[in-house]
């Protein structure tokens, strides 16, 4: 079986532009999640998605944006982008948001933005 | 909120030797799950074992196994055996489950060297 695809595995931005990263969960995992992760610290949660609906988002602000598609894939965008910006976003998919259920990651799409 | 703390920020051990990762962690939640991830230069997180909060029985998967004090807040992983390809960072997590969604805190991670 295929594991959560990320597109695209790099991408180099301008500031003040606009991205979108997508996400490919595995199949009969109704649940995605995007972290971030600056270059050497951990992940940080950006938003959880569950069955289209935002089920939880965390303390980023709001030129990020998510959504969750019917074939529960999902997209994340920047808007207005910042040298900050510039980490590797990983996506995780799970079967549901029950702690039963762990994240399955992908590889990520490092962004850079200069 | 919660915290995770991962002290050590680079380790190493020989090949075929035993090294043990430190991780303490900050909550007020009773029922929880705490997670030890590997990311290899590949980037992408493998779950390597996961801990439930309520259980006093230590985890175990192979030749990776944690001591989970939970009075301590303190959930160390232990790797026997060491392969050269457990060369990786390794990240302490933890899952607090609230409403309708949960959310991985990660701590800072551990950089883990095996030298042949």
């Amino acid at each position: 079986d295929a594991g959560v695809t990320q597109s695209p595995t790099h991408l180099i931005k301008t500031r003040g532009q606009h991205v979108t990263l997508r996400c490919s969960p595995i199949s009969g995992h109704k649940s995605v999640s995007w972290y971030q992760q600056v270059l050497g610290q951990g992940p940080q949660f950006i938003f959880q998605y569950y069955e289209k609906e935002e089920r939880g988002r965390g303390n980023f602000p709001d030129r990020f944006s998510a959504r969750q598609f019917p074939n529960y894939s999902s997209e994340l965008n920047v808007n207005a982008l910042l040298l900050g910006d510039s980490a590797l976003y990983l996506c995780a998919s799970s079967l549901d948001v029950t702690g039963y259920s762990p994240l399955h990651f992908g590889n990520g799409t490092r962004l850079t933005v200069t | 909120a919660q915290t995770v703390t991962q002290s050590q920020p680079e380790m190493s051990v020989q090949e075929a030797e035993t090294v043990t990762l430190s991780c303490t962690y900050d909550t007020s939640e009773n029922n929880y799950y705490l997670f030890w991830y590997k990311q290899p230069p590949s980037r992408q997180m493998i779950l390597v074992i996961r801990q439930e909060a309520y259980k006093q029985q230590n985890a175990t998967e192979n030749r990776f196994s944690v001591n989970f004090q939970k009075a301590a807040k303190s959930f160390s992983l232990k790797i026997s055996d060491s392969q050269l390809g457990d060369t990786a960072m390794y990240f302490c997590a933890f899952m607090k489950q609230w409403g309708a969604g949960n959310m991985l805190t990660f701590g800072g991670g551990t950089r883990l060297m095996v030298k042949p």
